[in-house]
């Protein structure tokens, strides 16, 4: 099946730090990638949609200045969070989603923590 | 905007017994998508469903997608240890062309042994 691999898989930060997550399919082109955010025990949220080689469109409530993401190629996409706040503290999970078809393939996730 | 609403919320059952999860959209779904998360894991898909009325079987696990395609059901035939974790299902609509996958809020099912 689909792998899609996640890097880092936990990170802890000061508040303030910038912190940059990847996100990779690692064999299939996935021409739209997904980042959500999930709190313990609750459902993922959708955060923003990116597809390769245009902007990311953000679900309302989310800041793009605050997380940026950036779609670069067909197997990469990056979200970083940028002046990390404790409040930002989650788990942040991507998927990708190869072109045409619906099923989408969720990385292992990134716990972040910011102190 | 649309959502996607699930029940129940938790659920705890014997090793043997029946479970069943059901999912409500607001709006017409293109297609509806379920997922079992194991915890400290993260979401794997187990299947999509896309025309009305639709079942499908994956050993014990039952799934449907209502006539309206608003609705769908999960359901899993004697229970055991290995399918504890929490089941999403995800509505996938169009809009404003673009397609979005929202997700219910869970079912966590707990099995005793």
């Amino acid at each position: 099946g689909a792998v899609v691999s996640q890097h880092p898989s936990r990170v802890i930060c000061k508040s303030g730090t910038s912190v940059k997550i990847e996100c990779r399919s690692l064999d299939f082109q996935a021409t739209t990638m997904f980042w959500y955010r999930q709190f313990p025990k609750q459902s993922l949220m959708l955060m923003a949609t990116s597809n390769e080689g245009s902007k990311a469109t953000y679900e309302q409530g989310v800041e793009k200045d605050k997380f940026l993401i950036n779609h670069a190629s067909l197997t990469l996409s990056t979200l970083t969070v940028t002046s990390a706040h404790p409040e930002d503290s989650s788990f942040y999970i991507c998927s990708a989603r190869e072109n045409l078809r619906e099923t989408q393939y969720f990385g292992p996730g990134t716990r972040l923590l910011v102190l | 905007g649309q959502q996607v609403m699930q029940i129940p919320q938790y659920q705890h059952v014997q090793e043997g017994e029946d479970f069943t999860t059901y999912c409500n959209s607001s709006t017409t779904l293109s297609n509806i998508q379920w997922y079992k998360q194991r915890p400290g894991g993260h979401p794997v898909f187990l299947i999509q469903l896309v025309k009305s009325g639709e079942v499908k079987k994956q050993k014990r696990l039952t799934f449907q997608f209502g006539e309206a395609k608003k609705n769908s059901s999960l359901h899993i035939t004697a229970t055991q240890t290995t399918d504890v974790g929490t089941y999403f299902c995800a509505g996938q609509y169009v809009d404003m062309g673009r397609r979005a996958l929202t997700f219910g809020s869970g079912t966590r099912l707990q099995v005793q042994p």
